[in-house]
């Protein structure tokens, strides 16, 4: 296994269109994050799965925003509308449900909103 | 809430020295873990060093240590022998052991220059 991966790992759109992210966590972490991150600053709880069950949507999470992890493997995240605002770096983290708290991350998808 | 404070934007050192990152948080837990983050430029964040409230004892991995004081809610990292390859955005990172999605909490990051 090679590590978290993320598609595509740049995404320009323009204002208004809607976009969709991938995320492959290490096939036996059965927890999955989302984390949203601007230039100059950490990264922003955005929201969280184990397995397939999204337990937890941080409030950053509009009603443009939705995730899925369909039978608790791979996961999309999807924005609708964009606007320049959303322009950030998503990371994507997995970790095992037990043992270590180690979060492991993908290389992120940029996503720039002109 | 909690809260992760990282006050130096960014830091240099020449390569081969020592350099220590400050990291400050707020909670009302007594019982949590922290975390040092290395993001490197264009790459993936990964983990340097884990410390445990619960433990006295300062975490070390290889040339990477923690000063860990409790009481005054601090967390620094310390590098020892410094390298071209340690230049990156170190994040310091808190995470709760009563929030049960196991969210990460960070700072804003230092910016590590290594001066060859």
């Amino acid at each position: 296994d090679t590590g978290v991966s993320q598609d595509p790992r740049h995404k320009i759109t323009k204002r208004g269109q809607n976009v969709t992210f991938r995320c492959d966590p290490i096939s036996e972490h059965n927890r999955l994050y989302w984390y949203r991150q601007t230039l100059g600053q950490g990264p922003e709880f955005l929201t969280y799965f184990q397995n397939e069950a999204q337990l937890e949507k941080s409030r950053l999470l509009s009603d443009r925003f939705s995730a899925e992890r369909p039978k608790g493997s791979f996961s999309t995240l999807e924005i609708q509308r964009t606007e320049q605002g959303d322009s950030a770096m998503y990371l994507c983290a997995s970790s095992p449900s037990f043992g270590s708290y180690e979060q492991y991350f993908g290389p992120g998808t940029r996503l720039t909103v002109t | 809430a909690q809260t992760v404070t990282q006050s130096q934007p960014e830091m240099s050192v020449q390569e081969a020295e020592t350099v220590t990152l400050s990291c400050t948080y707020d909670t009302s837990e007594s019982d949590y873990y922290l975390f040092w983050y290395k993001q490197p430029p264009s790459r993936q964040m990964i983990l340097v060093i884990r410390q445990e409230a619960y433990k006295q004892q300062n975490a070390t991995e290889n040339r990477f240590s923690v000063n860990f004081q409790k009481a005054a809610k601090s967390f620094s990292l310390k590098i020892s022998d410094s390298q071209l390859g340690d230049a990156a955005m170190y994040f310091c990172a808190y995470r709760s052991l009563m929030d049960s999605n196991y969210q990460l909490i960070w700072g804003a990051g230092t910016k590590l220059i290594i001066k060859p």
